[in-house]
């Protein structure tokens, strides 16, 4: 079936570091792929998404580039804040709206 | 602009007492609406999903139920709670195959 793999389960930064953290999907076709931030007691936001191969999703800073070949949407950032701080998730769209969830990546960042 | 209300914000239940959560969406016509449950450190699952009144598909077995009296409300309930219960539940909506929004969530503790 279909699914979505986060290598890193935590990731620990200081403020200006750059950030990636690694997604890869297992799906056939084009499904949308999506990169959520959640913050503590609260539900997920919406970052970004893509839906073509080579298309690139961007957000606040955050941005990811949809790559059929290696079935990737990796999330970077140039200089991460602490506001940053939260779990990302990266999902798959696999039929009408119904999303596949990544294990989730936090993000600590250091001041 | 859409707005997604759920409640309660956050309960405390015993062990085979029934339950209610219920969640309403503001400014969309016929959205799809969706159940998702998220145990603590854990990734979103999603449980159930509806794309009109009166039709609800379960994703996940949790002896749980759902329903969609109307077209923007969903609720999601038990007559049973079990322990395995506890955890974050999130209401989300989404149009037309787009990203899902979500709410703020109910959480939920069973002892």
């Amino acid at each position: 079936g279909d699914s979505v793999t986060q290598t890193e389960g935590q990731v620990a930064l200081s403020e200006e570091d750059f950030l990636t953290i690694h997604c890869n999907y297992s799906a056939s076709g084009y499904p949308a792929l999506f990169w959520y931030v959640q913050y503590p007691g609260e539900g997920p936001q919406f970052l970004f998404r893509a839906s073509r191969d080579k298309e690139k999703g961007s957000s606040r800073g955050f941005e990811a580039t949809y790559d059929k070949g290696t079935t990737s949407f990796h999330l970077r950032k140039a200089s991460v804040q602490e506001s940053d701080s939260a779990v990302y998730y990266c999902a798959l769209n696999y039929n009408q709206g119904k999303l596949i969830f990544g294990q989730g990546t936090k993000l600590s960042i250091k001041p | 602009a859409q707005t997604i209300h759920q409640w309660p914000v956050a309960e405390i239940k015993a062990v085979g007492s029934p339950l209610s959560l219920g969640c309403t969406i503001k400014g969309k016509s016929s959205p799809n609406l969706y159940w998702y449950w998220q145990a603590t450190g854990g990734t979103l699952q999603q449980l159930f999903y509806s794309i009109t009144v009166g039709q609800v598909e379960s994703v996940v077995q949790l002896n749980l139920s759902a329903s969609r009296p109307k077209d923007d409300q969903f609720i999601l309930s038990t007559e049973k709670l079990l322990l395995s219960h506890s955890g974050f539940y999130l209401c989300a909506w989404s149009f037309q195959n787009t990203e899902v929004f979500f709410g703020k969530g109910t959480r939920l503790t069973v002892v």
